[in-house]
């Protein structure tokens, strides 16, 4: 299976700051087929990204999702308080899905 | 607005089996567009995909969990289910039900949208 591999594990930053997180694949994923996810403490996951680059319904456009092949990129532009939290990727371009062990966005 | 709620026991004991219920509520667990899935997170850990399962009765299951998963469905109540048997402590998690959308056919490839809240299993005597 397709191991996720995530860094930085955490990144400091402060609110206004541009945020960037790195997904990089043991494997190529398929038609680039990889989603990005936001997790606060006691909530699920929300979809933001899907198709490495799609965004979800509703999502700002601050966040914005680039990358091909083994390496991918969730950006957030300018980092607003409600967005330090967990970030997730996922890889469903080969069986089984798999998920990324996830980098924290915590504020400086 | 599609929600989804996950309900069943907090606590199982060892080898026994852990049975939870997810109910679909603001759209049709009938649509023809859609799956429903599984996914856990163990305490501090990443996600893992359990299995997914189509309006009909059609399930795909995590290759490293298949021989202890039944996943299924109910339209006339819109829930579906998860069945995981001779559960351990590893298997502690907070388990997450969502909405899948696949990709590829007839590969079992899909991203989750949304979530419901999770409920936090623990395995534990």
């Amino acid at each position: 299976e397709i191991v996720l591999t995530q860094s930085p594990g955490t990144l400091s930053l402060s609110p206004g700051e541009r945020a960037t997180l790195s997904c990089r694949a043991s494997q190529s994923v398929s038609n680039n087929y990889l989603a990005w996810y936001q997790q606060k403490p006691g909530q699920a996951p929300r979809l933001l990204i899907y198709d490495a680059s799609s965004r979800a319904t509703g999502i700002p456009d601050r966040f914005s999702g680039s990358g091909s092949g083994t390496d991918f990129t969730l950006t957030i532009s300018r980092l607003g308080p409600e967005d330090f939290a967990m970030y997730y990727c996922q890889q469903y371009g080969s069986s089984p899905q798999t998920f990324g062990q996830g980098t924290k966005v915590e504020i400086k | 607005q599609l929600q989804m709620q996950e309900s069943g026991p907090g606590l199982v004991k060892p080898s026994e089996t852990l049975s939870l219920t997810c109910t679909v509520s603001g759209g049709s667990i009938n649509s023809s567009n859609y799956y429903w899935g599984w996914i856990r997170q163990p305490p501090g850990k990443g996600l893992e995909w359990i299995g997914s399962i189509y309006y009909s009765g059609i399930t795909y299951y995590n290759p490293s969990l298949q021989s202890r998963v039944t996943i299924s469905v109910d339209t006339s109540k819109s829930q579906f289910s998860l069945k995981l048997s001779s559960v351990t402590a590893a298997d502690t998690a907070v388990y997450f039900c969502a909405r899948a959308v696949r990709v590829i056919v007839p590969a079992p490839l899909f991203w989750f949208d949304p979530w419901g809240q999770g409920t936090l299993v623990t395995v534990s005597s």
